[in-house]
Protein backbone atom coordinates (compact mmCIF):
# COMPACT_ATOMS: atom_id res chain seq x y z
CA UNK A 1 0.00 0.00 0.00
CA UNK A 2 1.33 3.51 -0.71
CA UNK A 3 1.93 6.18 1.74
CA UNK A 4 0.99 9.29 1.62
CA UNK A 5 3.44 11.33 -0.99
CA UNK A 6 4.27 15.35 -0.24
CA UNK A 7 6.14 17.12 -2.67
CA UNK A 8 8.46 19.07 -2.54
CA UNK A 9 10.64 17.59 0.03
CA UNK A 10 12.51 20.67 1.06
CA UNK A 11 11.78 24.79 -0.23
CA UNK A 12 13.73 27.97 0.80
CA UNK A 13 12.08 31.44 -0.20
CA UNK A 14 12.47 35.05 0.72
CA UNK A 15 9.72 36.88 2.88
CA UNK A 16 7.16 37.74 0.85
CA UNK A 17 7.09 35.53 -1.12
CA UNK A 18 4.51 32.81 -2.28
CA UNK A 19 4.59 28.43 -2.36
CA UNK A 20 2.60 25.93 -2.23
CA UNK A 21 2.76 22.45 -1.19
CA UNK A 22 1.11 19.32 -2.50
CA UNK A 23 -0.30 16.22 -1.35
CA UNK A 24 -1.79 13.20 -2.18
CA UNK A 25 -3.46 10.83 0.59
CA UNK A 26 -3.82 6.74 0.60
CA UNK A 27 -6.22 6.19 -1.36
CA UNK A 28 -9.84 5.39 -0.26
CA UNK A 29 -8.76 7.91 3.22
CA UNK A 30 -11.49 10.54 3.44
CA UNK A 31 -9.70 12.47 6.03
CA UNK A 32 -7.25 14.28 5.07
CA UNK A 33 -5.31 17.13 7.77
CA UNK A 34 -2.72 19.42 6.91
CA UNK A 35 -0.04 20.02 10.39
CA UNK A 36 2.60 22.61 10.76
CA UNK A 37 5.17 21.51 12.82
CA UNK A 38 7.95 23.96 14.20
CA UNK A 39 11.30 22.77 15.53
CA UNK A 40 10.72 21.39 18.79
CA UNK A 41 7.32 21.35 18.89
CA UNK A 42 4.91 18.78 18.16
CA UNK A 43 2.53 19.30 15.06
CA UNK A 44 -0.64 21.97 15.05
CA UNK A 45 -3.34 21.20 12.77
CA UNK A 46 -3.61 24.15 10.21
CA UNK A 47 -6.49 22.53 8.38
CA UNK A 48 -8.57 19.10 8.09
CA UNK A 49 -10.81 17.84 4.92
CA UNK A 50 -13.62 15.73 4.96
CA UNK A 51 -13.93 14.21 1.20
CA UNK A 52 -13.45 17.68 -0.12
CA UNK A 53 -15.51 19.75 2.57
CA UNK A 54 -13.53 21.58 5.47
CA UNK A 55 -13.69 20.30 8.73
CA UNK A 56 -11.68 22.17 10.81
CA UNK A 57 -9.37 24.70 9.79
CA UNK A 58 -9.69 27.57 13.38
CA UNK A 59 -6.17 27.58 13.35
CA UNK A 60 -5.87 28.33 10.00
CA UNK A 61 -4.09 32.06 9.28
CA UNK A 62 -6.47 32.58 6.76
CA UNK A 63 -5.10 35.98 5.81
CA UNK A 64 -1.80 34.12 4.09
CA UNK A 65 -2.76 30.49 3.94
CA UNK A 66 -4.98 29.06 2.13
CA UNK A 67 -5.94 25.12 0.94
CA UNK A 68 -8.09 22.79 -1.19
CA UNK A 69 -8.87 19.53 -1.76
CA UNK A 70 -9.27 18.86 -4.98
CA UNK A 71 -12.12 16.12 -6.24
CA UNK A 72 -11.60 14.84 -2.36
CA UNK A 73 -8.54 13.18 -3.42
CA UNK A 74 -5.25 15.09 -3.69
CA UNK A 75 -4.81 18.39 -1.63
CA UNK A 76 -2.33 21.80 -2.31
CA UNK A 77 -1.80 24.34 0.36
CA UNK A 78 -0.42 27.62 -0.08
CA UNK A 79 1.72 30.72 1.64
CA UNK A 80 1.12 33.78 -0.06
CA UNK A 81 2.78 35.75 1.63
CA UNK A 82 5.53 34.00 3.28
CA UNK A 83 6.59 35.70 6.48
CA UNK A 84 10.09 34.21 8.58
CA UNK A 85 7.74 32.63 11.26
CA UNK A 86 6.24 30.13 9.17
CA UNK A 87 9.56 28.08 8.95
CA UNK A 88 8.51 25.14 9.76
CA UNK A 89 8.13 21.37 8.62
CA UNK A 90 4.35 21.20 7.04
CA UNK A 91 3.07 17.17 6.94
CA UNK A 92 0.48 16.00 5.18
CA UNK A 93 -1.80 12.66 7.00
CA UNK A 94 -4.40 11.00 5.95
CA UNK A 95 -7.21 8.48 8.03
CA UNK A 96 -10.09 6.41 7.08
CA UNK A 97 -12.45 8.42 8.71
CA UNK A 98 -12.18 10.86 11.02
CA UNK A 99 -11.91 11.20 14.85
CA UNK A 100 -10.63 8.17 16.85
CA UNK A 101 -8.80 6.33 13.98
CA UNK A 102 -5.01 6.06 12.94
CA UNK A 103 -3.67 8.89 11.32
CA UNK A 104 -1.02 7.88 8.08
CA UNK A 105 1.60 11.09 7.72
CA UNK A 106 3.63 11.84 4.90
CA UNK A 107 7.57 13.03 5.32
CA UNK A 108 6.63 16.30 5.44
CA UNK A 109 7.66 20.03 3.27
CA UNK A 110 10.71 21.44 5.22
CA UNK A 111 10.15 25.33 4.60
CA UNK A 112 12.79 27.65 4.86
CA UNK A 113 11.62 31.67 5.03
CA UNK A 114 14.61 33.71 4.58
CA UNK B 1 -4.19 26.78 26.06
CA UNK B 2 -2.27 23.60 25.30
CA UNK B 3 -4.69 20.51 26.08
CA UNK B 4 -1.43 17.89 25.99
CA UNK B 5 1.19 18.51 28.57
CA UNK B 6 4.12 15.79 27.68
CA UNK B 7 6.98 15.41 29.87
CA UNK B 8 10.22 15.34 29.97
CA UNK B 9 11.52 16.99 26.68
CA UNK B 10 14.28 14.82 26.64
CA UNK B 11 15.54 11.61 27.82
CA UNK B 12 18.77 9.34 28.25
CA UNK B 13 18.29 5.98 29.19
CA UNK B 14 21.55 2.66 28.62
CA UNK B 15 20.68 0.11 26.55
CA UNK B 16 18.20 -2.31 28.42
CA UNK B 17 16.77 0.28 30.64
CA UNK B 18 13.11 1.33 30.70
CA UNK B 19 11.83 4.34 28.86
CA UNK B 20 8.90 6.16 30.46
CA UNK B 21 7.49 9.48 28.87
CA UNK B 22 4.40 10.89 30.23
CA UNK B 23 1.55 12.88 29.12
CA UNK B 24 -1.76 14.80 30.66
CA UNK B 25 -4.55 15.67 28.98
CA UNK B 26 -7.44 18.34 30.09
CA UNK B 27 -10.29 17.95 27.77
CA UNK B 28 -12.55 15.33 28.91
CA UNK B 29 -14.04 14.57 25.62
CA UNK B 30 -11.13 13.09 24.43
CA UNK B 31 -11.41 9.09 23.88
CA UNK B 32 -8.20 7.96 21.59
CA UNK B 33 -4.90 8.09 23.02
CA UNK B 34 -2.29 7.56 20.22
CA UNK B 35 1.80 7.40 20.53
CA UNK B 36 3.37 8.38 17.75
CA UNK B 37 7.13 8.04 17.01
CA UNK B 38 9.21 10.31 14.56
CA UNK B 39 12.93 9.96 12.71
CA UNK B 40 14.65 12.59 11.68
CA UNK B 41 12.88 13.30 7.85
CA UNK B 42 10.19 11.00 8.33
CA UNK B 43 6.83 11.96 9.41
CA UNK B 44 5.34 10.13 12.76
CA UNK B 45 4.51 6.83 12.86
CA UNK B 46 1.85 5.55 14.70
CA UNK B 47 3.25 3.30 17.59
CA UNK B 48 0.75 2.14 20.08
CA UNK B 49 -2.84 3.68 20.86
CA UNK B 50 -5.32 3.05 23.44
CA UNK B 51 -9.39 4.07 24.33
CA UNK B 52 -9.99 5.03 28.24
CA UNK B 53 -12.09 1.91 28.56
CA UNK B 54 -8.90 0.07 29.06
CA UNK B 55 -6.07 0.61 31.82
CA UNK B 56 -3.52 -0.47 30.11
CA UNK B 57 -2.18 -1.73 26.24
CA UNK B 58 0.58 -3.71 25.68
CA UNK B 59 1.95 -4.77 21.90
CA UNK B 60 5.69 -6.33 22.30
CA UNK B 61 8.40 -3.81 24.06
CA UNK B 62 5.76 -0.71 24.38
CA UNK B 63 2.77 -0.43 26.81
CA UNK B 64 0.53 2.70 27.56
CA UNK B 65 -0.42 2.84 31.11
CA UNK B 66 -3.69 5.16 31.62
CA UNK B 67 -5.37 6.75 34.65
CA UNK B 68 -8.52 8.35 33.17
CA UNK B 69 -9.42 9.61 36.53
CA UNK B 70 -5.93 11.79 36.62
CA UNK B 71 -6.11 12.39 32.87
CA UNK B 72 -2.60 11.10 32.43
CA UNK B 73 -1.25 8.34 30.37
CA UNK B 74 1.96 7.16 29.81
CA UNK B 75 4.39 5.11 27.26
CA UNK B 76 6.52 2.75 28.67
CA UNK B 77 9.32 0.71 26.57
CA UNK B 78 10.72 -1.98 27.89
CA UNK B 79 14.38 -3.39 26.77
CA UNK B 80 15.28 0.06 25.74
CA UNK B 81 17.35 -0.08 22.17
CA UNK B 82 19.57 2.21 20.78
CA UNK B 83 17.10 1.52 17.88
CA UNK B 84 14.55 3.37 19.54
CA UNK B 85 16.15 6.95 19.52
CA UNK B 86 13.61 9.03 17.81
CA UNK B 87 11.34 11.95 18.97
CA UNK B 88 8.25 10.29 20.68
CA UNK B 89 4.69 12.52 20.99
CA UNK B 90 1.52 11.53 22.85
CA UNK B 91 -1.58 12.87 21.25
CA UNK B 92 -5.97 12.69 22.10
CA UNK B 93 -8.29 13.02 20.07
CA UNK B 94 -12.55 13.16 20.21
CA UNK B 95 -14.84 11.22 18.24
CA UNK B 96 -16.76 14.34 16.61
CA UNK B 97 -12.68 16.82 16.32
CA UNK B 98 -11.24 14.11 14.35
CA UNK B 99 -8.05 16.10 14.59
CA UNK B 100 -5.65 14.99 16.90
CA UNK B 101 -3.82 17.27 19.42
CA UNK B 102 -0.03 16.74 20.14
CA UNK B 103 2.45 17.23 23.13
CA UNK B 104 5.44 18.42 22.29
CA UNK B 105 7.46 15.53 22.10
CA UNK B 106 10.09 13.66 23.66
CA UNK B 107 13.53 13.07 22.80
CA UNK B 108 15.14 9.55 23.28
CA UNK B 109 18.40 9.06 23.46
CA UNK B 110 19.48 5.01 24.08
CA UNK B 111 23.10 4.63 24.88
CA UNK B 112 24.52 1.32 23.56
Amino acid sequence: EAGVAQSPRYKIIEKRQSVAFWCNPISGHATLYWYQQILGQGPKLLIQFQNNGVVDDSQLPKDRFSAERLKGVDSTLKIQPAKLEDSAVYLCASSLVGGGTEAFFGQGTRLTVV
Amino acid sequence: QQQVKQSPQSLIVQKGGISIINCAYENTAFDYFPWYQQFPGKGPALLIAIRPDVSEKKEGRFTISFNKSAKQFSLHIMDSQPGDSATYFCAASSPNAGKSTFGDGTTLTVKP
